[in-house]
């Protein structure tokens, strides 16, 4: 059974650099998965923030494609976030999911518990 | 703005069923699957529905799924008390290529 584990700073700066990073376990990053991260800001509701998958391919939310950046470690089994040039706005409990195929569709399958991010100073 | 809508709210009483609509376009749910989530804030999102109207094992047959053109609804029978929670659906958006949720459909079981 698959298991993500969101982990970093829950206090970042203004025009810092928000970096979090899921460990996976119960399956390889070099499965035909895709690997996702989705936001929660407070009182709002789920936003896509992106998509990478083994190879280094990525696909970005374009509201937030200026600023964001994913990677994907093989060693560790785990994959990162960086979000720069964050404001308050950017404040928001971060999840990390697995993106699976379904037939000739793929959708969001299993997710992480989530971690909060605060962006104050 | 999402560029999926959906109703903020929705209710029943237990036992009820309650319906929870999803409307998009030609470049998301027009051309591409929908799937459904539950979520409860702080609690990580629960797969309910994929392509369109497949529930994944463990999911109760009282959710069921369907769409027709650029729109979707996740129809909920024999409400319970602990179906209290947050309703997102999803899509790929081919103009965005990105996933896109819906704003989401908060649902009280009166």
């Amino acid at each position: 059974q698959v298991q993500l584990q969101e982990s970093g700073p829950g206090l970042v700066k203004p025009s810092g650099t928000l970096s979090l990073t899921c460990a996976v376990s119960g399956d390889s990053i070099t499965s035909d998965n895709w690997w996702s991260w989705v936001r929660q800001a407070p009182g709002r509701g789920l936003e896509c923030i992106g998509e990478i998958y083994h190879s280094g391919s990525t696909n970005y939310n374009p509201s937030l494609k200026s600023r964001v950046a994913m990677s994907v470690d093989k060693s560790k089994n785990q994959f990162s976030l960086k979000l720069n040039s964050v404001t308050a706005a950017d404040t928001a409990v971060y999840y990390c999911a697995r993106i699976a195929t379904f037939g000739d569709s793929r959708g969001w399958e299993k997710w992480g518990q989530g971690t909060l991010v605060t962006v104050s100073s | 703005q999402s560029v999926v809508t959906q109703p903020p709210s929705a209710s029943g009483t237990p036992g009820q069923r309650v319906t929870i609509s999803c409307s998009g376009s030609s470049s998301n749910i027009g051309a591409n699957y929908v799937y459904w989530y539950q979520h409860l804030p702080g609690t990580a999102p629960k797969l309910l529905i994929y392509r369109n109207n497949q529930r994944p094992s463990g999911v109760p047959d009282r959710f069921s799924g369907s769409k027709s053109g650029t729109s979707a609804s996740l129809a909920i029978s024999g409400l319970r008390s602990e179906d209290e929670a947050d309703y997102y659906c999803a899509s790929w958006d081919d103009s965005l290529s990105s996933r896109v949720f819906g704003g989401g459909t908060k649902l009280t079981v009166l």
